[in-house]
């Protein structure tokens, strides 16, 4: 495709519910990056994937957090028993992860969640 | 715990202004700095990134580096209207990895 995608760009669900998100990354993009926004705040990281693996999961913010990806394309993120807090736009981003020269992230247009 | 600072504003510059966007960063070791813009409930997209110290220039954007000093900045010149929107520094360590954000700094160009 022509850019990120993501799905569904927005979800609202119940508290205790749990929810899945998907990101389909740029053709040809190894690395896949989840990010969270909560109103009026900055991006913050959650998780990074090169090809299927994920180095990177710190920004992980409970065990009710995860991730993963298959086929070194798609990737899912699920967050269990949902709670208020959890209420942001989740954003995925894709590189090429080139190892020399600067590696530029471009981002999906988001999943926009609220937690009732 | 790496931190990049960017003042909230919000920056009110009249149309055909210079624009003048910084930031500072808190970890030495960050390598590449990125320039991102965000329209209200919009993603991000991005428009510079910067490695070296000195300027880099890109039609009316210009992105400022001085690793020295761990500050990088964003100007616009020449600003319009349509410029309007959240301006979001980032940074990272080395190849491909994690960005570190800046909460943004609100840009207002008024016709």
């Amino acid at each position: 495709g022509a850019g990120v995608s993501q799905s569904p760009s927005n979800k609202v669900t119940e508290k205790g519910k749990d929810v899945e998100l998907r990101c389909d990354p740029i053709s040809g993009h190894t690395a896949l990056y989840w990010y969270r926004q909560s109103l009026g705040q900055g991006l913050e990281f959650l998780i990074y994937f090169q090809g299927n693996s994920a180095p990177d999961k710190s920004g992980l913010p409970s065990d009710r957090f995860s991730a993963e990806r298959t086929g070194g394309s798609v990737s899912t993120l699920t967050i269990q028993r949902t709670q208020q807090e959890d209420s942001a736009v989740y954003l995925c981003a894709s590189s090429l992860a080139l190892v020399t020269g600067t590696d530029t992230q471009y981002f999906g247009p988001g999943t926009r969640l609220t937690v009732l | 715990q790496k931190e990049v600072e960017q003042n909230s504003g919000p920056l009110s510059v009249p149309e055909g202004a210079i624009a003048s966007l910084n930031c500072t960063y808190s970890d030495r070791g960050s390598q590449s700095f990125f320039w991102y813009r965000q329209y209200s409930g919009k993603s991000p997209e991005l428009i510079m990134f910067i490695y070296s110290n000195g300027d880099k220039e890109d039609g009316r954007f210009t992105a400022q580096l001085n690793k020295a000093s761990q500050y990088v900045s964003l100007l616009i010149r020449d600003s319009q209207p349509s410029d309007s929107a959240t301006y979001l520094c980032a940074v990272t360590d080395t190849g491909f990895q994690k960005l570190v954000f800046g909460t943004g700094t609100r840009l207002l160009v008024s016709p």
